[in-house]
Protein backbone atom coordinates (compact mmCIF):
# COMPACT_ATOMS: atom_id res chain seq x y z
CA UNK A 1 0.00 0.00 0.00
CA UNK A 2 1.10 3.88 -0.66
CA UNK A 3 1.85 5.67 2.30
CA UNK A 4 4.25 7.79 4.24
CA UNK A 5 6.41 6.27 6.42
CA UNK A 6 8.23 8.52 8.92
CA UNK A 7 11.03 7.17 11.58
CA UNK A 8 11.52 7.16 14.16
CA UNK A 9 8.42 7.19 16.27
CA UNK A 10 9.82 8.78 19.64
CA UNK A 11 13.45 10.36 19.68
CA UNK A 12 15.73 11.39 22.06
CA UNK A 13 18.07 14.75 21.50
CA UNK A 14 21.09 15.77 24.03
CA UNK A 15 21.62 19.27 24.39
CA UNK A 16 23.90 20.75 21.22
CA UNK A 17 23.01 17.58 19.38
CA UNK A 18 21.81 17.40 15.48
CA UNK A 19 19.18 15.13 14.46
CA UNK A 20 17.35 13.67 11.80
CA UNK A 21 13.98 12.60 10.92
CA UNK A 22 13.35 10.13 8.41
CA UNK A 23 10.21 10.61 5.54
CA UNK A 24 9.83 8.39 2.91
CA UNK A 25 6.54 8.28 0.98
CA UNK A 26 6.16 6.24 -2.47
CA UNK A 27 3.12 7.65 -3.56
CA UNK A 28 4.63 9.72 -6.75
CA UNK A 29 3.74 12.56 -4.98
CA UNK A 30 6.45 16.11 -6.10
CA UNK A 31 5.59 17.97 -3.09
CA UNK A 32 7.15 17.18 0.60
CA UNK A 33 6.12 19.21 3.59
CA UNK A 34 7.45 19.45 7.26
CA UNK A 35 5.23 20.45 9.95
CA UNK A 36 5.88 21.47 13.52
CA UNK A 37 3.18 20.85 16.07
CA UNK A 38 3.23 22.09 19.37
CA UNK A 39 0.18 21.32 22.33
CA UNK A 40 -2.48 22.63 22.02
CA UNK A 41 -1.01 24.69 18.44
CA UNK A 42 -1.57 23.97 14.86
CA UNK A 43 0.69 23.18 12.61
CA UNK A 44 3.35 25.48 11.34
CA UNK A 45 4.88 25.09 8.09
CA UNK A 46 8.94 24.59 8.81
CA UNK A 47 10.06 23.52 4.84
CA UNK A 48 8.17 22.04 1.43
CA UNK A 49 9.63 21.27 -1.43
CA UNK A 50 8.01 20.67 -4.88
CA UNK A 51 10.76 19.33 -6.85
CA UNK A 52 14.23 17.44 -6.46
CA UNK A 53 16.76 18.78 -5.23
CA UNK A 54 14.88 22.26 -4.22
CA UNK A 55 13.30 23.48 -0.92
CA UNK A 56 12.03 26.47 0.30
CA UNK A 57 11.98 27.72 3.89
CA UNK A 58 8.61 27.81 5.63
CA UNK A 59 7.23 30.03 8.70
CA UNK A 60 9.59 28.48 10.66
CA UNK A 61 12.78 27.61 9.06
CA UNK A 62 15.49 28.75 11.60
CA UNK A 63 17.65 25.75 13.67
CA UNK A 64 16.25 23.67 10.82
CA UNK A 65 17.52 22.02 7.19
CA UNK A 66 16.53 19.51 4.54
CA UNK A 67 17.15 17.99 1.77
CA UNK A 68 14.98 16.53 -1.29
CA UNK A 69 18.07 14.17 -3.48
CA UNK A 70 15.25 11.93 -4.37
CA UNK A 71 11.53 11.80 -4.74
CA UNK A 72 10.72 9.65 -2.12
CA UNK A 73 12.93 11.04 0.39
CA UNK A 74 12.39 14.29 2.34
CA UNK A 75 14.56 14.11 6.01
CA UNK A 76 14.77 16.75 7.94
CA UNK A 77 17.48 17.71 10.29
CA UNK A 78 16.98 19.23 13.62
CA UNK A 79 20.52 21.27 14.68
CA UNK A 80 21.77 22.39 17.63
CA UNK A 81 20.74 26.15 16.86
CA UNK A 82 16.98 25.18 17.23
CA UNK A 83 16.85 26.30 21.20
CA UNK A 84 12.97 24.53 21.71
CA UNK A 85 13.20 21.70 19.18
CA UNK A 86 10.73 19.68 21.77
CA UNK A 87 7.73 18.84 19.47
CA UNK A 88 5.60 16.80 17.45
CA UNK A 89 6.81 16.53 14.08
CA UNK A 90 4.47 15.96 10.91
CA UNK A 91 5.78 15.07 7.27
CA UNK A 92 3.14 15.19 4.41
CA UNK A 93 3.02 14.87 0.66
CA UNK A 94 1.04 16.36 -2.44
CA UNK A 95 0.63 15.53 -5.81
CA UNK A 96 -1.28 18.18 -7.06
CA UNK A 97 -2.56 21.87 -5.91
CA UNK A 98 -5.93 20.71 -5.54
CA UNK A 99 -4.67 17.60 -3.44
CA UNK A 100 -5.30 17.82 -0.03
CA UNK A 101 -1.48 16.49 2.14
CA UNK A 102 -1.34 12.66 2.88
CA UNK A 103 0.58 12.60 6.70
CA UNK A 104 3.14 10.12 8.09
CA UNK A 105 2.58 8.99 11.63
CA UNK A 106 5.08 12.03 12.86
CA UNK A 107 8.09 11.42 15.31
CA UNK A 108 7.89 12.91 18.71
CA UNK A 109 11.27 14.59 19.39
CA UNK A 110 11.98 15.14 23.14
CA UNK A 111 15.28 17.31 24.30
CA UNK A 112 16.63 15.39 27.60
CA UNK B 1 -2.21 36.61 3.29
CA UNK B 2 -4.08 33.80 3.97
CA UNK B 3 -5.15 32.96 7.24
CA UNK B 4 -7.55 30.37 9.02
CA UNK B 5 -9.40 30.66 11.86
CA UNK B 6 -11.91 28.12 14.03
CA UNK B 7 -13.55 30.28 16.85
CA UNK B 8 -14.28 27.31 18.74
CA UNK B 9 -10.92 25.59 20.98
CA UNK B 10 -13.30 22.99 22.22
CA UNK B 11 -16.91 21.57 21.42
CA UNK B 12 -18.37 18.64 22.59
CA UNK B 13 -21.17 16.29 21.82
CA UNK B 14 -23.78 13.76 22.87
CA UNK B 15 -23.46 10.19 20.70
CA UNK B 16 -25.87 10.20 18.23
CA UNK B 17 -26.15 13.90 18.04
CA UNK B 18 -25.02 16.81 15.53
CA UNK B 19 -21.96 18.62 15.86
CA UNK B 20 -21.31 21.59 13.87
CA UNK B 21 -17.10 23.04 13.43
CA UNK B 22 -16.90 26.81 12.65
CA UNK B 23 -14.25 27.62 10.09
CA UNK B 24 -13.89 31.21 8.41
CA UNK B 25 -11.26 31.85 6.00
CA UNK B 26 -9.52 35.02 4.53
CA UNK B 27 -7.89 34.68 0.67
CA UNK B 28 -7.87 37.16 -2.19
CA UNK B 29 -8.05 34.30 -4.19
CA UNK B 30 -11.07 33.12 -6.47
CA UNK B 31 -9.73 29.50 -7.37
CA UNK B 32 -8.91 27.64 -3.81
CA UNK B 33 -9.85 24.57 -1.73
CA UNK B 34 -11.09 23.89 1.18
CA UNK B 35 -10.54 20.66 4.04
CA UNK B 36 -10.84 19.25 6.97
CA UNK B 37 -8.90 17.09 8.74
CA UNK B 38 -9.55 14.95 11.84
CA UNK B 39 -6.19 14.16 14.08
CA UNK B 40 -7.44 11.78 16.79
CA UNK B 41 -4.95 10.45 19.73
CA UNK B 42 -2.79 8.29 17.42
CA UNK B 43 -2.14 11.77 16.50
CA UNK B 44 -2.28 10.47 12.53
CA UNK B 45 -3.79 13.19 10.40
CA UNK B 46 -6.95 12.06 8.28
CA UNK B 47 -8.46 13.45 5.52
CA UNK B 48 -12.13 13.84 6.16
CA UNK B 49 -13.47 16.09 3.49
CA UNK B 50 -12.77 18.54 0.61
CA UNK B 51 -13.84 21.09 -0.84
CA UNK B 52 -12.89 23.17 -3.95
CA UNK B 53 -14.01 26.89 -4.20
CA UNK B 54 -15.35 26.74 -7.47
CA UNK B 55 -17.79 24.16 -7.02
CA UNK B 56 -21.55 25.41 -5.08
CA UNK B 57 -22.03 21.90 -4.09
CA UNK B 58 -21.60 21.26 -0.38
CA UNK B 59 -19.23 18.25 0.11
CA UNK B 60 -20.40 15.16 1.72
CA UNK B 61 -18.72 11.86 2.62
CA UNK B 62 -20.87 9.53 4.61
CA UNK B 63 -21.41 11.56 8.21
CA UNK B 64 -19.48 14.30 7.22
CA UNK B 65 -21.15 17.52 5.12
CA UNK B 66 -19.88 20.93 5.16
CA UNK B 67 -21.72 24.24 4.54
CA UNK B 68 -19.88 25.98 2.00
CA UNK B 69 -20.64 29.91 1.89
CA UNK B 70 -17.90 31.36 -0.18
CA UNK B 71 -19.47 35.04 0.11
CA UNK B 72 -18.80 34.83 3.49
CA UNK B 73 -15.66 33.05 3.63
CA UNK B 74 -17.14 30.04 5.60
CA UNK B 75 -16.62 26.21 5.79
CA UNK B 76 -18.27 24.80 9.20
CA UNK B 77 -18.24 21.10 9.28
CA UNK B 78 -21.14 19.05 10.36
CA UNK B 79 -21.05 15.66 12.25
CA UNK B 80 -24.10 13.79 12.02
CA UNK B 81 -25.07 10.43 14.35
CA UNK B 82 -21.76 11.60 16.08
CA UNK B 83 -19.89 8.01 17.51
CA UNK B 84 -17.25 7.52 19.65
CA UNK B 85 -14.49 7.59 17.39
CA UNK B 86 -14.76 10.75 16.14
CA UNK B 87 -13.64 12.39 19.45
CA UNK B 88 -10.49 14.00 18.03
CA UNK B 89 -8.79 17.38 17.14
CA UNK B 90 -10.57 18.63 14.09
CA UNK B 91 -8.73 21.21 11.31
CA UNK B 92 -9.59 23.09 9.18
CA UNK B 93 -7.51 23.98 6.09
CA UNK B 94 -7.04 26.47 2.91
CA UNK B 95 -5.07 26.07 0.17
CA UNK B 96 -4.70 28.74 -2.34
CA UNK B 97 -4.06 27.58 -6.31
CA UNK B 98 -0.44 26.65 -6.59
CA UNK B 99 0.44 27.78 -2.71
CA UNK B 100 0.60 25.87 -0.19
CA UNK B 101 -2.11 24.99 3.41
CA UNK B 102 -2.73 27.03 6.02
CA UNK B 103 -4.05 25.99 8.70
CA UNK B 104 -6.85 26.91 11.40
CA UNK B 105 -6.01 26.33 15.38
CA UNK B 106 -8.03 23.14 15.41
CA UNK B 107 -11.25 21.95 17.85
CA UNK B 108 -10.82 19.22 19.95
CA UNK B 109 -14.06 17.37 19.84
CA UNK B 110 -15.38 15.27 23.08
CA UNK B 111 -17.83 12.75 22.39
CA UNK B 112 -20.16 11.94 25.31
CA UNK B 113 -21.24 8.04 25.79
Amino acid sequence: DGGITQSPKYLFRKEGQNVTLSCEQNLNHDAMYWYRQDPGQGLRLIYYSQIVNDFQKGDIAEGYSVSREKKESFPLTVTSAQKNPTAFYLCASSMGTGDGYTFGSGTRLTVV
Amino acid sequence: AQTVTQSQPEMSVQEAETVTLSCTYDTSESDYYLFWYKQPPSRQMILVIRQEAYKQQNATENRFSVNFQKAAKSFSLKISDSQLGDAAMYFCAQRDYGQNFVFGPGTRLSVLP
